[in-house]
Formats: C-alpha cells, sequence, structure tokens
C-alpha cells in the first residue's frame, strides 16, 4: 500500500527564519505535487515535480524531488505570517493524488 | 473559465437520511476525483470516475457510499444513511484526462450529521 508521510506534521515558526517540510513516500515514483489550504478552503496547487532533481521556487518556497531517496522537500525561506497554512505532499503515480496527513504551519511575529 | 463546482457548500443532515454531493468539473475535464477530509487531518481517496465509469473505488467504503459521473450533468457522491462519523469535508477534483499533470480542486461540501 502506497504510503506519504510527512514530518513535521506542526511547525511554529517565527516571523524572518527558515525551515523545511520533510515528505517521504513509499514507492517508486516521479510525480510529487505540493498543496496549500487556508482553514475552511480548497486547496491551491503550488508545484508539480515531475522528474529527479526537479527544483521549484515561488516566492519564499522552494520545493525539490529525490525520486531516488524517495523524498520531497518544501522549504520556506524567511518566514512571513501570510504563509500559515496547512501544506500536503501528494503522490500521484497510480492515476490519482495520494496526500500526507499535512503539516501545519504557524508563523508568529 | 469556471473553475471546478461543488455544492451544496454545507449540508445538514440527521442520522438515517441521505446526502448528496454535487460536482461538476472544470470545462473541458472529463475525470473526477472524490476526497474525504476529516477534522484536523489529511484527504482520503474514494474514487476515481470517468464519464459514465468507475475507474478506481478502492477507497470507497463498502456500504452506504456511491459515486456516479453520468454524461451529461454533474458527478453525484450519494451518502446513503448517513451516520455520526460521516460529517466531514468532502472534495472533488477534476482533470482533462487520465495521464493529467495536476488536479483542480472544488471549494468542497461540508456535510454535518446531526
Amino acid at each position: 500500500e502506497l504510503k506519504v508521510e510527512q514530518n513535521p506534521l506542526f511547525l511554529s515558526m517565527q516571523e524572518g527564519k527558515n525551515y523545511t517540510i520533510y515528505c517521504n513516500y513509499s514507492t517508486t515514483s516521479d510525480r510529487l505535487y505540493w498543496y496549500r489550504q487556508d482553514p475552511g478552503k480548497s486547496l491551491e496547487s503550488l508545484f508539480v515535480l515531475l522528474s529527479n532533481g526537479a527544483v521549484k521556487q515561488e516566492g519564499r518556497l522552494m520545493a525539490s524531488l529525490d525520486t531516488k531517496a524517495r523524498l520531497s522537500t518544501l522549504h520556506i525561506t524567511a518566514a512571513v505570517h501570510d504563509l500559515s497554512a496547512t501544506y500536503f505532499c501528494g503522490e500521484g503515480s497510480q492515476g490519482n493524488l495520494i496526500f500526507g496527513k499535512g503539516t501545519k504551519l504557524s508563523v508568529k511575529p | 473559465n469556471a473553475g471546478v463546482m461543488q455544492n451544496p457548500r454545507h449540508l445538514v443532515r440527521r442520522r438515517g437520511q441521505e446526502a448528496r454531493l454535487r460536482c461538476s468539473p472544470m470545462k473541458g475535464h472529463s475525470h473526477v476525483y472524490w476526497y474525504r477530509q476529516l477534522p484536523e487531518e489529511g484527504l482520503k481517496f474514494m474514487v476515481y470516475l470517468q464519464k459514465e465509469n468507475i475507474i478506481d473505488e478502492s477507497g470507497m467504503p463498502k456500504e452506504r457510499f456511491s459515486a456516479e459521473f453520468p454524461k451529461e450533468g454533474p458527478s453525484i457522491l450519494r451518502i446513503q444513511q448517513v451516520v455520526r462519523g460521516d460529517s466531514a469535508a468532502y472534495f472533488c477534483a477534476s482533470s482533462p484526462s487520465g495521464m493529467w499533470e495536476k488536479l483542480f480542486f472544488g471549494s468542497g461540501t461540508q456535510l454535518s450529521v446531526l
């Protein structure tokens, strides 16, 4: 059974600090996705990673994929309050998206 | 181009009633996916449908739950004889084909069972 594990599940950060969210998955895959969810809202697509070594950046967020290690990371640079949300990684090799439990990020002033 | 449309946004049912959740995919999308999200948890895949076909229902509970995506009209997720444990947010996503680069999600239906 495919498993997607994220850590940490909860993350409290100070504004201006850097941190990394990790996403491990249990099968060979080169289709990894990151989504953001604000409370009570739907999922917003952040990054689509479709090959080993893929790196994508948008503002203060950068995502990477290492298919050999079965690991994707979401790096946050100089966090700001607006980044507070829950971040999900999802693996898509089986025709649908299998999500991790999410990382609830809280950025405090 | 309207996004994935789900309705209703909120649905309240008493135990034993039926719940019908609707999802209209983005224009040009013929593949629909349903997910369930319990409070403070991630999204759990339920079912993947193409027009008039169920492709993968491995995440659907064996009883009381069914889904369809007819040739015309929205996809419907139907829950019969609801119980309190069915209370959750149900999200629908769509894609233009089975070989997709990204899934587009609707705003979800929050089901509350009294």
